[in-house]
Parts: structure tokens; C-alpha cells; sequence
């Protein structure tokens, strides 16, 4: 099983569709997840923290559950600035990251 | 503050080459490390550093040496190089501390390409 496996994509959506992503992780002991945003041929970057309480920012949404190591993302009224890939990221030690593979979402007017 | 930079942006090598990589960045994090991203296969770990002096192994640190002689320096460098190497490099740097997670910040990555 991968270290963090995610949905395979790409996801195509309409402008203000809600779009859900999926990852689970083979690790329990990992401690800390993130997704992070990846703009075509650029470096990826933090979008948000996931907590096991769950946790809300703006549009989007991050859940946890670790009794299934499933972590996902939701993103509401999706905008045309959103078409990006997403990763679904957990923590190693001392701050390195092991990376899911990815799902591409193109949002179209 | 310029972050973390990266040179060469680009690359082409011809197979037993040698080249390095650079990376540095200027807030004066502890950690910092090197991805290699390739299609299909998401971002992997080569090598990383804790602090000055001390470096270790990732998951796919074969053909690859590091060394971090100052705080803001962290070169890659690729000993004779392999088609099998071409590939997007990122490196990374995060603030110290403990087991705590501190957010990384990536390069913009440097594209090398081997013949």
C-alpha cells in the first residue's frame, strides 16, 4: 500500500460546483496532514493544515479521521482560479513531507 | 526577503555528466531539503538537513550528494548523471523546531533534462 493515496483525477467541474477530494494515508503514527495547491509547472504551496476537529477557511474545507486515515477536502462555489492540482501531504519527521501523487481539477466557465 | 531560490531554472546534461544544484534561502530556517517530482509520481524525498553539518538520507537518495556547510546553503549535487534522473527538482526549507511541524517553503524548482 502507498504512503498516501489519493483520487485518481482530473476532476472537470462548472464554475460554483462543489468538489470533494479524497486521501488516505498507510501510516498511524503520522501526526501532521496538509494539502497543498500545485499551479501548473510551478512549486506547491501550503493551502491548508488539516486538524482532527476539522477546519474550515473561506471555501474550503479539510476533514480528518484517523481511526480510517482518511483525509479529504472540500471546496465550495468552486472559481476558475481554483484549477490547480492538489496534494494530499503528510508529515514525516523533522518537517519532511511525503506527498500523494495528486488530482488535477480544471474548473471551466 | 527573497525566500528560497534556486539555480539553474533549466538544464540539459548528457549521460556521466556531473553538475550541482543550487538552493538557498534567506530565513535562516534549519531544515531544508530536496524533491524530485516526476510525472505520475508525485514529489519524493532525496535528501534532507537538519541544521549546519548534518544531512541524511531520504527515499530515493541514490546518485545524489548533499552537504550543508552554512545555514543557508544546500546544494545538490549529481555525480554522473542518468536519463533515469531527469526530472523537476524542488528544494524546501521549514523553521526548526522540534517535532513540531513548521511549514515548508519550496523553490521554484529547477528542470533538468539528461541525454
Amino acid at each position: 500500500r502507498k504512503e498516501v493515496e489519493q483520487d485518481p483525477g482530473p476532476f472537470n467541474v462548472p464554475e460554483g460546483a462543489t468538489v470533494a477530494f479524497n486521501c488516505t494515508y498507510s501510516n498511524s503514527a503520522s501526526q501532521s496532514f496538509f494539502w497543498y495547491r500545485q499551479d501548473c509547472r510551478k512549486e506547491p504551496k501550503l493551502l491548508m493544515s488539516v486538524y482532527s476537529s476539522g477546519n474550515e477557511d473561506g471555501r474550503f474545507t479539510a476533514q480528518l479521521n484517523r481511526a480510517s486515515q482518511y483525509i479529504s477536502l472540500l471546496i465550495r462555489d468552486s472559481k476558475l482560479s481554483d484549477s490547480a492540482t492538489y496534494l494530499c501531504v503528510v508529515n514525516r519527521r523533522y518537517s519532511t513531507l511525503t506527498f500523494g501523487k495528486g488530482t488535477m481539477l480544471l474548473v471551466s466557465p | 526577503n527573497a525566500g528560497v531560490t534556486q539555480t539553474p531554472k533549466f538544464q540539459v546534461l548528457k549521460t556521466g555528466q556531473s553538475m550541482t544544484l543550487q538552493c538557498a534561502q534567506d530565513m535562516n530556517h534549519e531544515y531544508m531539503s530536496w524533491y524530485r517530482q516526476d510525472p505520475g509520481m508525485g514529489l519524493r524525498l532525496i535528501h534532507y538537513s537538519v541544521g549546519a553539518g548534518i544531512t541524511d538520507q531520504g527515499e530515493v537518495p541514490n546518485g545524489y550528494n548533499v552537504s550543508r556547510s552554512t545555514t543557508e546553503d544546500f546544494p545538490l549535487r549529481l555525480l554522473s548523471a542518468a536519463p533515469s534522473q531527469t526530472s523537476v527538482y524542488f528544494c524546501a526549507s521549514s523553521y526548526g523546531g522540534g517535532s513540531s511541524y513548521n511549514e515548508q517553503f519550496f523553490g521554484p524548482g529547477t528542470r533538468l533534462t539528461v541525454l
